[in-house]
Parts: structure tokens; C-alpha cells; sequence
């Protein structure tokens, strides 16, 4: 069966600083991969999408960019970290058309 | 830009009672997709529609979509505690495309 993990779980971060995200999928090959961002009160907002390895597409222009090192690997990351950067992050893999979510990283930039 | 509302957006019922959420589109959709999420936690896939007037059941929560296409009611009988959770709707944007939209999501609580 299919796994999704995301890690860490919570980071806490200085306004400033850099991230990194990552997600990894297991029992599958060539899915589809996606970043979303779930703020507080709000849906969640699509932020990037990926076919293949190093392709990836752009949802919403911001200081945040992805990476797919390899195909069932999918890394977010960012140089400088705003406070809007603040909220769940989630990552999901798709095969057909349903998409299936991992735990979520909760990051707080203060 | 096609968008889901869901209503309500918060619902407080006692155990054993049932209750219905829906999700209206703002143009025809192509699979309409049910999620529940715990707080702080990752989305789980309930059920996914895409014809008109289907409808799928799992356990007590069953899910329809109308004729047109544009709204979607998930519907819990004799809900549990268990059952609390935020429910979401999502749809893909275009038919064929990668890119979801999702609904704000529906605040449910069971009162044991």
C-alpha cells in the first residue's frame, strides 16, 4: 500500500531564515505531487504541483520554490521566511485523479 | 475563478443525531471529492463522485451528487463522536487538470 510522510511535524522559524520541507511517498511510482498550504480560517491553497522529476509548477508567486530530486521525493523550501509564510503545510500524491494528503508540517515563523 | 462554498460552516449536534453539510460550485464540476481532517492533522479521503446524481455510501456517511453537477451534500446518519472533524470539498478546477480547489471546510462537533 501507498505511505506519504512529511517531515518535521512542527518546525518554529525566525523571519529570515530558510526552510525546508520535505515529503516522500512510498508504493508507487511516478505519482504526482503537490504542495498546498492551509492558512487559519482559510482552504487550502494549491502552491505547487509536480509531474515528474524536476518538473514543477508554479501556483502562486511568493518567496517559496520546490524541488523533485527524485521521482517519489518532493522538497519545499524557501531563502528568507516572511511571517505570512506562517500555517499547515501539506503535501499530497495522486496517481489518477484522487489525491491522498500526508500529516501535515505545522511551521510558525516568528 | 470557479470556488466551493460549503455550508454551514460550523455545526454542534448531539450524539445519535444525523446531519447534512453541502458544497456549491460556482460552475459544472468534474469529481467532486470529500475529505475529513482532524485538527492539526493531514486530509483523509472519504469518497469521490463525478457523475451526475451518483451517490456512494461509507459506513454512516454517504455522499450525493445533484444532476447539474454544480452541489454536492454529504450526509452523516446517527453521527459519533468519532465523527468530528472538519469535512472539505474538492473539485478539480478543469476537467482533466491536476489543480484542485477546496472548499473552506465545515467545523463539525458531536456532543457525546
Amino acid at each position: 500500500s501507498q505511505t506519504i510522510h512529511q517531515w518535521p511535524a512542527t518546525l518554529v522559524q525566525p523571519v529570515g531564515s530558510p526552510l525546508s520541507l520535505e515529503c516522500t511517498v512510498e508504493g508507487t511510482s511516478n505519482p504526482n505531487l503537490y504542495w498546498y498550504r492551509q492558512a487559519a480560517g482559510r482552504g487550502l491553497q494549491l502552491l505547487f504541483y509536480s509531474v515528474g522529476i524536476g518538473q514543477i509548477s508554479s501556483e502562486v508567486p511568493q518567496n517559496l520554490s520546490a524541488s523533485r530530486p527524485q521521482d517519489r521525493q518532493f522538497i519545499l523550501s524557501s531563502k528568507k521566511l516572511l511571517l505570512s509564510d506562517s500555517g499547515f503545510y501539506l503535501c499530497a500524491w495522486s496517481v489518477s485523479s484522487t489525491q491522498y494528503f500526508g500529516p501535515g508540517t505545522r511551521l510558525t515563523v516568528l | 475563478s470557479q470556488e466551493l462554498e460549503q455550508s454551514p460552516q460550523s455545526l454542534i449536534v448531539q450524539e445519535g443525531k444525523n446531519l447534512t453539510i453541502n458544497c456549491t460550485s460556482s460552475k459544472t464540476l468534474y469529481g467532486l471529492y470529500w475529505y475529513k481532517q482532524k485538527y492539526g492533522e493531514g486530509l483523509i479521503f472519504l469518497m469521490m463522485l463525478q457523475k451526475g446524481g451518483e451517490e456512494k455510501s461509507h459506513e454512516k456517511i454517504t455522499a450525493k451528487l445533484d444532476e447539474k453537477k454544480q452541489q454536492s451534500s454529504l450526509h452523516i446518519t446517527a453521527s459519533q463522536p468519532s465523527h468530528a472533524g472538519i469535512y472539505l470539498c474538492g473539485a478539480a478546477a478543469t476537467s482533466g487538470t491536476y489543480k484542485y480547489i477546496f472548499g473552506t471546510g465545515t467545523r463539525l462537533k458531536v456532543l457525546a
